[in-house]
Parts: structure tokens; C-alpha cells; sequence
């Protein structure tokens, strides 16, 4: 049982524009998302994460919403950047516990 | 920010072998670690939990006996692949955190390939 699912495996926007990548979940315990990216033989790379008791958080470029009713998140990278082509991986955990369950990753390319 | 370090990177071993990776925490200390394998293009399956100065966790479908973990202090825990066969040929990634309020962060990965 997947209970994190990330459906888009890949994604290809222009530079410039914005990315959306969309994530998932059915686990309703779940409070404590976040979105890590990874390059091909290395390990990811924490980005973003938000609270549930948030909808919005902002860092830069990236922004991650939360909606709960939905149980979705999602990624908003803007403007893209080529750099920013990679593998991105959403997570979700419950409090008190370290484990994480992640999606099995969106693919994003960005054109130059 | 919080720097997770693994080694190696890569190994190549003998079937039959046993292997052993590293993963540090730089600049925290973790009581927990955390031990994945990535199948080519598939998500980040959590193998097993590592606990400072106590039992691995293993989740379920894991040998334990074929994966031994080992958290002697609370900058180091060590996977251990033992009598490797080509099927355990993965790329093996460690993660630590700080705190409950820490993201976790990710060591580099080590791709191990038994021929």
C-alpha cells in the first residue's frame, strides 16, 4: 500500500516558468511533510518542509501547500532553473516518530 | 546546516563477500539513524531504523541476519551486507536528524555491485 504517492513520474517545463510537482497521501496521521531533491548517485537533498498545522511555506523559490481536506501537497518551483532539473521525492511523517514514507519521486527537466 | 557523511561512495565486491558502509553525522549527534535502498527509478524504501546503544529496527521483508546494523556511538551507525549476492546490488543511503523539530538529512549513498 503506497501512502505516499507521487503520480507524475516525470515533468518538463521551460526555464523561467514555474514547476508544480504533486504529491499524495492517505495516511491521515500524517502531520509533517516535506520535499527533498536528488541527483542521479547521490543522496537527497532536504528543501522545503511544512507543518499541518500550516498550509503555506515559503523559502526562495520554492513553495510547498498543504491541503489537508484534499490530503495533497504540492511543490512550486519558480522561476525554474535548469540546476533545478532532478529527481524530487515528497515525504510525510507523524510526530513522534522518525520514519519517513516517501513517494517514489517525480523526474523534473528544465529547458534552457 | 547538518552534514551526514557515508563511505564509500562506491564498492564493487565477490559474491559471497560482506561489505560494510559507514554513515556519520558531522555536526550533531543522532541517536537514531536511518538505513535505505533505492531500486533503480523506484522511491526510497526504508530498510531498517538504528538506534544508539541499542537493537536495530527492522522493517518488515528485511533480513536482519543479512543486513547488520550496528549504532556504537552517536555519530556512527554501520550497515553491514553479509555473504552478498548479485540480487543486493542497490545504491544504500543513511539518514540522520538532530531532533524531532530537524529534518532528516541524507548521506551521499553508497553503490554497492556484487558480481
Amino acid at each position: 500500500d503506497q501512502q505516499v504517492k507521487q503520480n507524475s513520474p516525470s515533468l518538463s517545463v521551460q526555464e523561467g516558468r514555474i514547476s508544480i510537482l504533486n504529491c499524495d497521501y492517505t495516511n491521515s496521521m500524517f502531520d509533517y511533510f516535506l520535499w527533498y531533491k536528488k541527483y542521479p548517485a547521490e543522496g537527497p537533498t532536504f528543501l522545503i518542509s511544512i507543518s499541518s498545522i500550516k498550509d503555506k511555506n515559503e523559502d526562495g523559490r520554492f513553495t510547498v501547500f498543504l491541503n489537508k481536506s484534499a490530503k495533497h501537497l504540492s511543490l512550486h518551483i519558480v522561476p525554474s532553473q535548469p540546476g533545478d532539473s532532478a529527481v524530487y521525492f515528497c515525504a510525510a511523517s507523524t510526530s513522534g516518530t522518525y520514519k519517513y514514507i516517501f513517494g517514489t519521486g517525480t523526474r523534473l527537466k528544465v529547458l534552457a | 546546516g547538518a552534514v551526514v557523511s557515508q563511505h564509500p561512495s562506491w564498492v564493487i565486491c565477490k559474491s559471497g563477500t560482506s561489505v560494510k558502509i559507514e554513515c556519520r553525522s558531522l555536526d550533531f549527534q543522532a541517536t537514531t539513524m536511518f538505513w535505505y535502498r533505492q531500486f533503480p527509478k523506484q522511491s526510497l524504501m526504508l530498510m531498517a531504523t538504528s538506534n544508539e546503544g541499542s537493537k536495530a529496527t527492522y522493517e518488515q521483508g528485511v533480513e536482519k541476519d543479512k543486513f547488520l546494523i550496528n549504532h556504537a556511538s552517536l555519530t556512527l551507525s554501520t550497515l553491514t551486507v553479509t555473504s552478498a549476492h548479485p540480487e543486493d546490488s542497490s545504491f544504500y543511503i543513511c539518514s540522520a536528524r538532530a531532533d524531532y523539530n530537524s529534518p532528516l538529512h541524507f548521506g551521499n549513498g553508497t553503490r554497492l555491485t556484487v558480481t
